[in-house]
């Protein structure tokens, strides 16, 4: 089974700063993807950044990297110049392809609430 | 292109009723996913259904809870005879038959008084 460990219950910034994201998981599988997503106070689930594990490339949308570890199981997220509308709580996740064309479940962390300050 | 639809968006039910939870997917999209967030905690998968098949409900709980995805109309998942652990908002996503991304709808909090 899959695993997928946040250790950050909470982080803070300031405005305009940087902050990292912690995030391991643990399987078997070498054929995955890795998300984050992004889950403000209305509660919408927002992708924020995915990485193919056959990539050794690592994806960046706009203000948002991700420093993927594959060999120590690591996925974190950096956000650079944080503003106040990336307050949320962050779930790291897990998804792998079991066979054909679809992917199954994701498997989510616990989530770390960030909290940008002005 | 609508998003992933839920209704309704809040739900209160007293213990022991049933809770109707609907999702409709984005247009094009066959494969439906439930999940459930429990309050400071990460969502946790309950099922996954193809139109008119459950493919994968190893994360529902064996009693009270089912889901079905008909050939017309949302996906439903329902909880017979609630009870207060019941309480947790719900989503559900979707995703086109051939892709790795979900897409998840607003979600369902379900109250049980």
């Amino acid at each position: 089974a899959q695993t997928v460990t946040q250790s950050q219950p909470e982080m803070s910034v300031q405005e305009a700063e940087t902050v990292t994201l912690s995030c391991t998981y643990d399987t078997s599988e070498n054929n995955y993807y890795l998300f984050w997503y992004k889950q403000p106070p209305s509660r919408q689930m927002i992708l924020v950044i995915r990485q193919e594990a056959y990539k050794q490339q690592n994806a960046t949308e706009n203000r948002f990297s991700v420093n993927f570890q594959k060999a120590a199981k690591s996925f974190s997220l950096k956000i650079s110049d944080s503003q106040l509308g990336d307050t949320a709580m962050y779930f790291c996740a897990f998804i792998f392809n079991a066979g054909g064309t679809s992917y199954g479940k994701l498997t989510f962390g616990q989530g770390t609430i960030l909290t940008v300050h002005p | 292109n609508a998003g992933v639809m839920q209704n309704p968006r809040h739900l209160v039910r007293r213990r022991g009723q049933e809770a109707r939870l609907r999702c409709s997917p984005m247009k094009g999209h066959s494969h439906v996913y439930w999940y459930r967030q429990l309050p400071e905690e990460g969502l946790k998968f309950m099922v996954y259904l193809q139109k008119e098949n459950i493919i994968d409900e190893s994360g529902m709980p064996k009693e009270r809870f089912s889901a079905e995805f008909p050939k017309e109309g949302p996906s439903i998942l329902r909880i017979q005879q609630v009870v207060r652990g019941d309480s947790a908002a719900y989503f559900c996503a979707s995703s086109p038959p051939i892709g790795v991304e979900q897409y998840f709808g607003p979600g369902t909090r379900l109250t049980v008084t």
